[in-house]
């Protein structure tokens, strides 16, 4: 088993562009996860989808849009891509998002915008 | 909703000594408690997690504490070896998980 896997690993972009950044499990889970980690901030939630057919903002949704694809697929697009943007974003999955059960998570994507 | 502080930022300890990391969390309603190892460019692993109808939880040399009325939890790792150096980060889950900011622990031989 793969897990969460995450593409592309690293990005760059100019300011305005548009970019999709795609996650893909291989566990069953019904939830999903899009998180930024910035220096000294931690993780911080973006959007979520508790289960396949919905999806929930998160703490920091702002400039960003989501797609549960399928089960396996929970996309993350940034329309217009800013320099706040930069950081490194993680998806994550889970058996599901009511029961304390662990979040597993991919590689990372590093993206920066210039 | 939940707000999550860890401290310290970092901490050193000499190879063997044991570390402590704590987390204070707001949000009584919380009842899940996990910790995260990130290695430099890796993603978090989860190390080991607790739930509020426990006081603590054991696995070798890592344990995690848990107090629900003064809100906070501890990790404690014990017998610290170099490959223990990386950054650690708490959580609590209410609806959602809300994360630490991070301890980056770095292990002196």
């Amino acid at each position: 088993n793969a897990g969460v896997t995450q593409t592309p690993k690293f990005q760059v972009l100019k300011t305005g562009q548009s970019m999709t950044l795609q996650c893909a499990q291989d566990m069953n889970h019904n939830s999903m996860y899009w998180y930024r980690q910035d220096p000294g901030m931690g993780l911080r939630l973006i959007y979520y989808s508790a289960s396949e057919g919905t999806t929930d903002k998160g703490e920091v949704p702002n400039g960003y849009n989501v797609s549960r694809l399928n089960k396996r697929e929970f996309s993350l697009r940034l329309e217009s891509a800013a320099p706040s943007q930069t950081s490194v974003y993680f998806c994550a999955s889970s058996a599901d998002s009511h029961s304390n059960q662990p979040q597993h998570f991919g590689d990372g994507t590093r993206l920066s915008i210039l | 909703g939940e707000n999550v502080e860890q401290h310290p930022s970092t901490l050193s300890v000499q190879e063997g000594d044991s570390a402590v990391i704590k987390c204070t969390y707001s949000d009584s309603a919380s009842n899940y408690f996990p910790w995260y190892k990130q290695e430099l460019g890796k993603r978090p692993q989860l190390i080991i997690d607790i739930r509020s109808n426990v006081g603590e939880k054991k696995d070798q040399r890592i344990a995690v504490t848990l107090n629900k009325t003064a809100k906070h939890f501890s990790l404690h790792i014990t017998e610290t070896q170099p490959e223990d150096s990386a950054v650690y980060f708490c959580a609590a889950r209410d609806e959602k998980l809300t994360f630490g900011t991070g301890t980056r622990l770095t292990i002196i031989p």
